[in-house]
């Protein structure tokens, strides 16, 4: 099956700038996510990019991709305690009858300290 | 507000029983989806389904059963051939006329089983 490698855990100071990291295998996927999962809770769509984009930017977040090495990663700029979480990302994985489904990596525990 | 309802978000249930989940879905979305999730992994796909009476199997799908009787609900029973099944229980759904539209997930079930 097709993987979706992440690291697991990134701790970073309140004000600074932190760097998700995810490495994916399918090269026809069309769409890549980001969601955030906060203690106790479902996954909320943070981003996705297309991927015919290099990078995709939406406020205190940056995507950056690089399909030729299959590598995404998510920037959150200004970092706040409120952005602990664990943060997942996740690509489009079409079936033999055309289906899309997502495949998700297993996450990668944000913890940010005052 | 349009969202995704699971019920319970706490569920406890002896060995050998089999027990439903319950995922209903207000977004007029045609499909949905249930994922697994342990412990510092990631989601696993159970089973999904993008019309009303028709279903695939996911990646995970022995032990489970599902039923699309109506677009709004599709439950989830795990039953006693599971071997596992202590884990957070996700639901989610999609809207098929957006192309690879993201997934929009509910707050999950946990599941224990003793």
């Amino acid at each position: 099956g097709e993987d979706v490698e992440q690291s697991l855990f990134l701790s970073v100071r309140e004000g600074d700038s932190s760097v998700i990291n995810c490495t994916y295998t399918d090269s026809s996927s069309t769409y890549l996510y980001w969601y955030k999962q906060e203690p106790g809770a479902g996954l909320q769509l943070l981003t996705y990019i297309f991927s015919n984009m290099d990078m995709k930017q939406d406020q205190r977040l940056t995507v950056l991709l690089n399909k030729k090495d299959k590598h995404l990663s998510l920037r959150i700029a200004d970092t706040q305690t409120g952005d602990s979480a664990i943060y997942f990302c996740a690509e489009s994985i079409s079936d033999d009858s055309g289906y899309s489904t997502l495949t998700f990596g297993k996450g990668t525990m944000l913890l940010v300290s005052p | 507000d349009g969202g995704i309802t699971q019920s319970p978000k706490y569920l406890f249930r002896k060995e050998g029983q089999n027990v439903t989940l319950s995922c209903e879905q207000n977004l007029n979305h045609d499909a949905m989806y249930w994922y697994r999730q342990d412990p510092g992994q990631g989601l696993r796909l159970i089973y999904y389904s993008q019309i009303v009476n028709d279903f695939q199997k996911g990646d995970i799908a022995e032990g489970y059963s599902v039923s699309r009787e109506k677009k709004e609900s599709f439950p989830l029973t795990v039953t006693s051939a599971q071997k596992n099944p202590t884990a957070f229980y996700l639901c989610a759904s999609s809207n098929l006329g957006l192309k690879n539209s993201p997934l929009h997930f509910g707050n999950g079930t946990r599941l224990t089983v003793t």
